[in-house]
């Protein structure tokens, strides 16, 4: 069974810095790695995906990373900003329908 | 398009009420699921649908029915509520299996005395 873990649970920077959020799963034969943003009392909004045939995606300032043979992932957030403030997801892809999350990162930008 | 959308927003259960959570979404998708989601649990997947009349559990069924009668709905049922089922609740769609993106609800915050 896929699990998920994120560390750290939390997460506290000054606005301006560079940032990367870990995620590591246990499945090498994971099928995508998605991260998630979720905003207080909302749902989920996809930030990226990566398929298991490539190495990285980029959308602005966030760039995902993605190592099947360490099990692991990052996001990358650069030059972080007060509206980054929110709560980040990943999720594992194993097979075909399910996606395992883990129990996401609390990113606090501080002005 | 609304994409996802969730009724209610909020609601409040005694134990053994039996209720019905709404989902709906616009956009012609095949593959819908839902989500609960709980403090230090993260999300976990209740029950799935490839396509209009097939569904299937998810990891975590028990005290949930779910249907498919149309592309669009996929209504969440709680046959007889415990507060053990007290979570958020998230409903989601993506076009295809093959399309790995999805599209999450608002969320419905469900409490169960």
């Amino acid at each position: 069974k896929q699990e998920v873990t994120q560390i750290p649970a939390a997460l506290s920077v000054p606005e301006g810095e560079n940032l990367v959020l870990n995620c590591s799963f246990t499945d090498s034969a994971i099928y995508n790695l998605q991260w998630f943003r979720q905003d207080p009392g909302k749902g989920l909004t996809s930030l990226l995906l990566i398929q298991s045939s490539q190495r990285e995606q980029t959308s602005g300032r966030l760039n995902a990373s993605l190592d099947k043979s360490s099990g692991r992932s990052t996001l990358y957030i650069a030059a972080s900003q007060p509206g980054d403030s929110a709560t980040y997801l990943c999720a594992g892809g194993a097979g075909s329908y399910q996606l395992t999350f883990g129990k996401g990162t609390k990113l606090s930008v501080i002005p | 398009n609304a994409g996802v959308t969730q009724t209610p927003k909020f609601q409040v259960l005694k134990t053994g009420q039996s209720m019905t959570l709404q989902c709906a979404q616009d956009m012609n998708h095949e593959y819908m699921s839902w989500y609960r989601q709980d403090p230090g649990m993260g999300l976990r997947l209740i029950h799935y649908s490839v396509g209009a009349g097939i569904t299937d559990q998810g990891e975590v069924p028990n005290g949930y029915n779910v249907s498919r009668s149309t592309t669009e709905d996929f209504p969440l049922r709680l046959l007889s509520a415990a507060p053990s089922q007290t979570s958020v609740y998230f409903c989601a769609s993506r076009p295809s299996l093959a399309a790995d993106t999805q599209y999450f609800g608002p969320g419905t915050r469900l409490t169960v005395l």
